[in-house]
């Protein structure tokens, strides 16, 4: 079955530390999309990152980077030298080619429970 | 800009009293959701709809109804809310399905008593 898993629930952390967001995932199929959203306190969702299965390559996008490693089923998320704005829900979701009773893809997202990061001045 | 919105943002009603929740996006995206939101249980899709007149059910559907009339919008209906449908909903569109990035909604707080 899919599941996300975010073991986390919440980090607390002073600005200018690093911090890593732990994503663990379970799936049976061999073609799927992991992907981090953010949900500041404001409410809304971000969208920060998609990766596919096959491409285990990191990546790195100013103060973010993320590490794909299929060999451990994990997706985790790094900030660098944190800040308060950074302080936020961060969600882990998969995404896979569920059929539907239309014979399409579902287009569900599975989430994880989410992570609240809460950064301190 | 490109969005998607969703109206009202915030609701409190009361128990048994049908309510819809509006959608619309306005990006041309075939495909839309509904989800909710709750504490330590993070986000679930209610509904789904693949296009116009195609909608399916997802992992929590029951006490809902959606619709799909117009490629924009994809309404969410309670008939006969109940306080366990007390949630945060975000409804979202995508371009495609599995691969695409779907962009939420603002997200409706909605409060049954």
């Amino acid at each position: 079955a899919q599941k996300v898993t975010q073991a986390q629930t919440e980090i607390s952390v002073v600005e200018k530390e690093d911090v890593t967001l732990d994503c663990v995932y379970e799936t049976r199929d061999t073609t799927y999309y992991l992907f981090w959203y953010k949900q500041p306190p404001s409410g809304e969702l971000v969208f920060l990152i998609r990766r596919n299965s096959f491409d285990e390559q990191n990546e790195i996008s100013g103060r973010y980077s993320w590490n794909f490693q299929k060999s451990t089923s994990s997706f985790n998320f790094t900030i660098t030298a944190s800040q308060v704005v950074d302080s936020a829900v961060y969600f882990c979701a998969l995404s896979e080619a569920g059929v539907g009773n239309y014979g399409g893809a579902t287009n569900k997202l599975i989430f994880g429970t989410g992570t609240l990061l809460a950064v301190q001045p | 800009e490109a969005q998607v919105t969703q109206n009202p943002r915030y609701l409190i009603t009361v128990t048994g009293k049908k309510l819809t929740v509006t959608c619309s996006q306005n990006m041309n995206h075939e495909y839309m959701s509904w989800y909710r939101q709750d504490p330590g249980l993070g986000l679930r899709q209610i509904y789904y709809s693949m296009n116009v007149e195609v909608t399916d059910k997802g992992d929590v559907p029951e006490g809902y109804k959606v619709s799909r009339k117009e490629k924009r919008n994809f309404p969410l209906i309670l008939e006969s809310p109940s306080p366990n449908q007390t949630s945060l909903y975000f409804c979202a569109s995508s371009m495609g399905q599995v691969s695409y990035e779907q962009y939420f909604g603002p997200g409706t707080r909605l409060t049954v008593t």
